[in-house]
């Protein structure tokens, strides 16, 4: 069936490091890749979001691309804040329309 | 703009007292979801709902149930609560036939003693 592999956590970085955050997929057809963040006490809010191969998803600048060959959607953001702080969510709509969640990686970014 | 509503945000039930968690979405979205939240477990499904008066069980639904009796409303209902549904709960919502994201509520916390 279809599925979701993160890279384990936490991870702790420096503010002002570079973020990478690993997101593999399993699916059948062409799946739309998303992630989701979570901040302490919150629910998920959507991130970013890509549908097809070699498109990028964007935001508060987090970026992600739709890697077809290598069934891969990594998060990266150049420089973390202590404001990103969070557990981020990888997610795929699968061809039946249903939403399969990676387990989240938390992030914790310190001064 | 309210999104996705749930109520309450915390309880704490005595085991086999039953409640009911409320959630509303103001967005006319089609598809709703109750998932839970437990510590190492990330999310899991509960039960689903394509649209009114239709609903299915996710992975873990025994001890729950739902109804759909309009767009708005999502109701899920404990049965006998069992200290094992201490948990997060998150209702979300979506349209549906597209690439379309999750607008999660706030979330209850249900503590069972």
């Amino acid at each position: 069936g279809d599925s979701v592999t993160q890279m384990e956590g936490p991870v702790t970085l420096s503010e002002e490091a570079f973020l990478t955050i690993n997101c593999t997929y399993t699916a059948t057809g062409y799946p739309s890749l998303f992630w989701y963040v979570q901040y302490p006490g919150e629910g998920l809010q959507l991130l970013l979001k890509a549908t097809k191969a070699d498109d990028k998803g964007s935001n508060k600048g987090f970026e992600a691309t739709y890697r077809k060959e290598t069934t891969s959607f990594h998060l990266e953001k150049g420089s973390v804040q202590v404001s990103d702080s969070a557990v981020y969510f990888c997610a795929l709509t699968s061809s039946y329309d249903k939403v399969i969640f990676g387990p989240g990686t938390s992030l914790s970014v310190i001064p | 703009n309210a999104g996705v509503t749930q109520t309450p945000k915390f309880q704490v039930l005595k085991t086999g007292q039953s409640m009911t968690l409320q959630c509303a979405q103001d967005m006319n979205h089609e598809y709703m979801s109750w998932y839970r939240q437990d510590p190492g477990m990330g999310l899991r499904l509960i039960h689903y709902s394509v649209g009114a008066g239709i609903t299915d069980q996710g992975e873990v639904p025994n001890g729950y149930n739902v109804s759909r009796s309009t767009t708005e409303d999502f109701p899920l209902r404990l049965l006998s609560a069992a200290p094992s549904q201490t948990s997060v709960y998150f209702c979300a919502s979506r349209m549906t036939g597209g690439p379309y994201g999750y607008t999660f509520g706030s979330g209850t916390r249900l503590t069972v003693v």
